[in-house]
């Protein structure tokens, strides 16, 4: 089955940009999706479709898709950005949902 | 403003069906995907399947034997039925809202219901 391989752990200090990636066989040709989940919430979309981002998401969040490996990128993080991020595809081949294992970013 | 509420019993005990409701406030169920995810305590996210409003269905494939998904459209509520637990099955279950036409992102979550399981 389709495989979405996250660094366990990404830190970074404030104010700096975190780099998330998601590698999976020809990822580039699936559509991702970028969840963040705080400690005790459920998760929140923060990049749809690669690179959209939901209303009220702020515009520090961004996504690139190409390739084997999909990116999230956090701009000028924040105390706040700190949580675990996934990613999610659909695999059609599979006819199913896909998570990554996540990703606990931390804000040095 | 959408709303999903997941219920449940809290507690299993090894062997029995778990039975879990999702109820859909704000908008009709009549469109969309719905989805069941679980999340094991510590642990990360997993899919367990999806239902349309027309009952359509599609579950995980490591879970496919033991999973049924239904949907109640007078009731706006949409359910998960989970044969044969066993502890790996503990779990905080959430219930989602996909897209409408195709299969995207999930855009609204419950906030999730622990289920445990001990005899």
């Amino acid at each position: 089955s389709y495989v979405l391989t996250q660094p366990p752990s990404v830190s970074v200090a404030p104010g700096e940009s975190a780099s998330i990636t998601c590698g999976g066989d020809y990822i580039g040709s699936k559509s991702v999706h970028w969840y963040q989940q705080r400690p005790g919430q459920a998760p929140v979309v923060v990049v749809y479709d690669d690179s959209d981002r939901p209303s009220g998401i702020p515009e520090r969040f961004s996504g690139s898709n190409s390739g084997n490996t999909a990116t999230l990128i956090i701009s000028r993080v924040e105390a706040g950005d700190e949580a675990d991020y996934y990613c999610q595809v659909w695999d059609s081949s599979s006819d199913h949902y896909v998570f990554g294992a996540g990703t606990k970013v931390t804000v040095l | 403003q959408v709303q999903l509420q997941e219920s449940g019993p809290g507690l299993m005990k090894p062997s029995e069906t778990l039975s879990l409701t999702c109820t859909v406030s704000g908008d009709s169920i009549s469109t969309y995907h719905w989805s069941w995810i679980r999340q094991p305590p510590g642990k990360g996210l997993e899919w367990i399947g999806y239902t349309t409003y027309t009952g359509s269905t599609k579950s995980s494939p490591s879970l496919k034997s033991r999973v049924t998904i239904s949907v109640d459209t007078s009731k706006n509520e949409f359910s998960l039925k989970l044969t044969s637990v066993t502890a790996a099955d503990a779990a905080l279950y959430y219930c989602a809202r996909g897209e409408t036409a195709r299969l995207g992102a999930f855009h609204i979550w419950g906030q999730g219901t622990m289920v445990s399981v001990s005899s």
